[in-house]
């Protein structure tokens, strides 16, 4: 099946940065989702998206559904230990389709 | 409010042999799911529940996984004969509405097949 390319792979990081990753897709969608994977544990829904172009926050986290419908974006200010995970984004192509994640950004902060 | 439950959390098993995993929803939870997360990648949906009617089995490989959820609570997905390329964490997941932008998952059961 089809899985959603996310970039970087990875990021090695210092607490306080800034973090940013995308997520595209060859098909359209309408509907993009972040998911935080913490070892040993299901995804956790971060952010949802529903239309083109939008923008939307959930306290340091900023999520963005991309224009052309193809990708979507997210950024983490000034990163925190607990920041550290795998973050993958999912998207829905129609209605209440299911959905296709994609293949995750692994976060790492360093000392 | 009690979330997802999963067992085993972990499970070793051969080659050929079988294995069952049960998931028990969170309370009213109409929609079940259960995917598969091989290392390295995301979830992929398995095989998609409304009650204890299928609504999406289109990826699970019906010669050997098996699902079901009887009295529309609680499932199990089997595996039989299970495959090197099966190790994987299996991870339930479930929706109040059917939504599926928003279902809760489960801690998942890691399976290592050798």
């Amino acid at each position: 099946g089809q899985q959603l390319n996310q970039s970087p792979q990875s990021m090695f990081i210092q607490e306080g940065e800034d973090v940013s990753m995308n997520c595209t897709s060859s098909s359209i969608f309408n509907t993009w989702l972040w998911y935080k994977q913490d070892p040993g544990e299901g995804p956790v829904l971060l952010i949802a998206l529903y239309k083109a172009g939008e923008l939307t926050s959930n306290g340091r986290l900023t999520a963005q559904f991309g224009i052309t419908r193809k990708d979507s974006f997210l950024n983490i200010s000034a990163s925190i230990p607990s920041d550290v995970g795998i973050y993958f984004c999912a998207g829905q192509p129609f209605g209440n389709e299911k959905l296709t994640f994609g293949t995750g950004t692994r976060l790492t902060i360093i000392p | 409010e009690a979330g997802v439950a999963q067992s085993p959390r972990y499970k070793i098993i051969e080659k050929r042999q079988s294995v069952a995993f049960w998931c028990n929803p969170i309370s009213g939870h109409a929609t079940l799911y259960w995917y598969q997360q091989i290392l390295g990648q995301g979830p992929k949906l398995l095989i998609q529940f409304q009650n204890n009617g299928v609504v999406d089995d289109s990826q699970l490989p019906k010669d050997r996984f098996s699902a079901e959820r009887l009295k529309g609570v609680d499932s199990t997905l089997k595996i039989q004969p299970a495959k090197l390329e099966d190790s994987a964490v299996y991870l339930c997941a479930s929706s109040l509405h059917g939504m599926n932008t928003e279902a809760f998952f489960g801690q998942g059961t890691r399976l290592t097949v050798v």
